[in-house]
C-alpha cells in the first residue's frame, strides 16, 4: 500500500512560535487529507487537498501541498494551548487511506 | 444527527475470551471503515464496508477478527480468542460515499481494548 512519512514525530514549542509539520510520499497523490487528534480523543477532519500547489487556510492554519504532489505540509502560526494534539496526514488510493504516524504538538505556557 | 458512536469505551478481558465491539454509524454514511490504533501510532486500516458489503478486509491482521455490517448501518468487530497484542484502540469511522479518492471521515470516540 501507499507509504508516508510523516516528520518530526514530537514537536515542542514555547506558546506564542510557530510549528510545522511535514507529510511525504514517494508515489504522486491524489489528494491528502490532515486530522487532529488531541490526548485521549478521536482524529476529527482538518482539510482535504486536491490541487498541485494547492494553499488553504483556516485562521492560524496553513496547509500546502506540494507541486509534484508528494509532500503536503500544516503550519500554525503563533500556537496556543488549545493547539496541543497529534496531527496526522492520511492519504489514500481509491477508499483506503493510510494514516502517518503523526506529529504531536506540545505547547508550553 | 447524532456522530458516530461506539460501545463499549472501555473493554477488559482476559486472553483467550472473545469480544464484540459496536459501532453506529451516522445515518446515511454508505462508507464504514474500522481502525486500530497503537500507543504513540497513527490509525491503522482493517477493513471497510460500502453499505452491506465488505469490499476490503485486507488489512485484518488475523482470521481472529471478524466484521460485519448486516444492515448496511451499525457494525461489529469480533476478535475471538483475543491476546496481548490485540490491546489498542479500536476506531470506527462513516463517510458520504462511495468514494472515488478519499472522502472525509467521522470518527467514533473508540473503545479502548485491554487484553490481560
Amino acid at each position: 500500500g501507499q507509504q508516508v512519512m510523516q516528520i518530526p514525530q514530537y514537536q515542542h514549542v514555547q506558546e506564542g512560535e510557530d510549528f510545522t509539520t511535514y507529510c511525504n510520499s514517494s508515489t504522486t497523490l491524489s489528494n491528502i487529507q490532515w486530522y487532529k487528534q488531541r490526548p485521549g480523543g478521536h482524529p476529527v477532519f482538518l482539510i482535504q487537498l486536491v490541487k498541485s500547489g494547492e494553499v488553504k487556510k483556516q485562521k492560524r492554519l496553513t496547509f500546502q501541498f506540494g507541486e509534484a504532489k508528494k509532500n503536503s505540509s500544516l503550519h500554525i502560526t503563533a500556537t496556543q494551548t488549545t493547539d496541543v494534539g497529534t496531527y496526522f496526514c492520511a492519504v489514500g488510493r481509491s477508499y483506503i487511506p493510510t494514516f502517518g504516524r503523526g506529529t504531536s504538538l506540545i505547547v508550553h505556557p | 444527527g447524532a456522530g458516530v458512536s461506539q460501545s463499549p469505551r472501555y473493554k477488559v478481558a482476559k486472553r483467550g475470551q472473545d469480544v464484540a465491539l459496536r459501532c453506529d454509524p451516522i445515518s446515511g454514511h454508505v462508507s464504514l471503515f474500522w481502525y486500530q490504533q497503537a500507543l504513540g501510532q497513527g490509525p491503522e486500516f482493517l477493513t471497510y464496508f460500502q453499505n452491506e458489503a465488505q469490499l476490503d478486509k485486507s488489512g485484518l491482521p488475523s482470521d481472529r477478527f471478524f466484521a460485519e455490517r448486516p444492515e448496511g448501518s451499525v457494525s461489529t468487530l469480533k476478535i475471538q480468542r483475543t491476546q496481548q497484542e490485540d490491546s489498542a484502540v479500536y476506531l470506527c469511522a462513516s463517510s458520504l460515499g462511495p468514494p472515488a479518492g478519499l472522502y472525509e471521515q467521522y470518527f467514533g470516540p473508540g473503545t479502548r481494548l485491554t487484553v490481560t
